[in-house]
Order: C-alpha cells, then sequence, then structure tokens
C-alpha cells in the first residue's frame, strides 16, 4: 500500500512542550499539504511544501509552528511550546504534480494536556 | 471571499433515499471542486470532483450537479447504504499556483435502516 503515511498516529504532549509530526507522501508525489481539522469542524490550511521549499505558507500561525521537506526523509510539522489550543488532528496530503487531486493521509491527534 | 459554506450540518436519510449536500462559494478565482468523504478517526478520502466546464459528474452512485453562474455545487448520493454514513466535507481551489484547499463545514449523514 503506497498511501500517504503519518506518525505517530496519537501523539500526546504536556503544555510547553514540542510536537513532531511526520508525513511520508505517496510514492511518486512531491508535494505536501498539511491541514488542521479542530473538532466538529472543516480542515483549515496550514502550509504546502515541495522537496526543500515551502510554496505557500499563508495558513501557519506566525509564532511555534514550523514545517519542512527536505531532499530526504518525511515532511515534518513541528509545534513549539505546545498550548491546549494546539489539540487538532493534523493531516498531511499529497500530490503528484502542481495539482488539486490531493490524497489524505490518516492524521495525527495531538492531544495537549 | 476564501469562505465555502456548506450545508446542511446533519442529514438523516432512510436507506434507499438520496441525500443531496450543498455547497456555495464567492472566489471566481476556484475552479476545482472536489468532495471527501471521512469517517471517525480516519483521514478524509477523495469521492469525486468537478470543474466549471461540466454541469454534472457521475461516479457509480456520487454525482456532483455545478452551477457557475450560481457559483454552487451539490454532492448527491443515490440509493445510499447505511455504509455511506460518514462526515462529507466539499472544498474548493485554484488550479494554479498555491493548490490549497478550501473546505466546507462538514455534513455529518446518517443512513437508517
Amino acid at each position: 500500500n503506497a498511501g500517504v503515511m503519518q506518525n505517530p498516529r496519537h501523539l500526546v504532549r504536556r503544555r510547553g512542550q514540542e510536537a513532531r509530526l511526520r508525513c511520508s507522501p505517496m510514492k511518486g508525489h512531491s508535494h505536501v499539504y498539511w491541514y488542521r481539522q479542530l473538532p466538529e469542524e472543516g480542515l483549515k490550511f496550514m502550509v504546502y511544501l515541495q522537496k526543500e521549499n515551502i510554496i505557500d505558507e499563508s495558513g501557519m500561525p506566525k509564532e511555534r509552528f514550523s514545517a519542512e521537506f527536505p531532499k530526504e526523509g518525511p515532511s515534518i510539522l513541528r509545534i513549539q511550546q505546545v498550548v491546549r489550543g494546539d489539540s487538532a488532528a493534523y493531516f498531511c496530503a499529497s500530490s503528484a504534480r502542481v495539482t488539486n487531486e490531493q490524497f489524505f493521509g490518516p492524521g495525527t491527534r495531538l492531544t495537549v494536556l | 471571499q476564501q469562505q465555502v459554506k456548506q450545508s446542511p450540518q446533519s442529514l438523516i436519510v432512510q436507506k434507499g433515499g438520496i441525500p443531496i449536500i450543498n455547497c456555495a462559494y464567492e472566489n471566481t478565482a476556484f475552479d476545482y471542486f472536489p468532495w471527501y468523504q471521512q469517517f471517525p478517526g480516519k483521514g478524509p478520502a477523495l469521492l469525486i470532483a468537478i470543474r466549471p466546464d461540466v454541469s454534472e459528474k457521475k461516479e457509480g452512485r456520487f454525482t456532483i450537479s455545478f452551477n457557475k453562474s450560481a457559483k454552487q455545487f451539490s454532492l448527491h448520493i443515490m440509493d445510499s447504504q447505511p455504509g455511506d454514513s460518514a462526515t462529507y466535507f466539499c472544498a474548493a481551489g485554484p488550479t494554479g499556483g498555491g493548490n490549497k484547499l478550501t473546505f466546507g463545514t462538514g455534513t455529518q449523514l446518517k443512513v437508517e435502516l
């Protein structure tokens, strides 16, 4: 199965700790998107990356959040000094080229205590 | 201008019925309109998508109707089954640069026996 992979599936952090979420795109895909889903809400765009480049980060909070997609390895969404409001499901999607046909991973559910 | 408005918030139909979910958008730069299906604890799965050059698209029991002048589109599920019970999200995005999707708030569908 060459679908989008995300890990961990569940992550628990205490306030002030760091959270690292990983995403491996589908085989052959070089474009990665991160979305956040709050309970009972739709998905909100956070950031769009290609290999080694951040293309659009207009949905990223200005502080504490960062993302990367290195030449080798998975894309990483990093949240520093987490707060309770960061508790959400974080989904990664990938696409093969500059197209809107995005395929989503199973998500990482972050809980901040 | 970036919003996608989705209704209803929830919907209950009997097995065999035809649930209809509606979405409206404002941004005329949007020209790609996918629908995603999400089961609890899972990531969104691409169901069907349409572009403005056609007014209707069918894939199996799922049909998208598109009204470009009204900036509205809808999902119809023919002969609905209990297994269709899920949350459905409409989305919209531009074909051009950025490619981020703007999602509706979701519709919780329950198909009863």
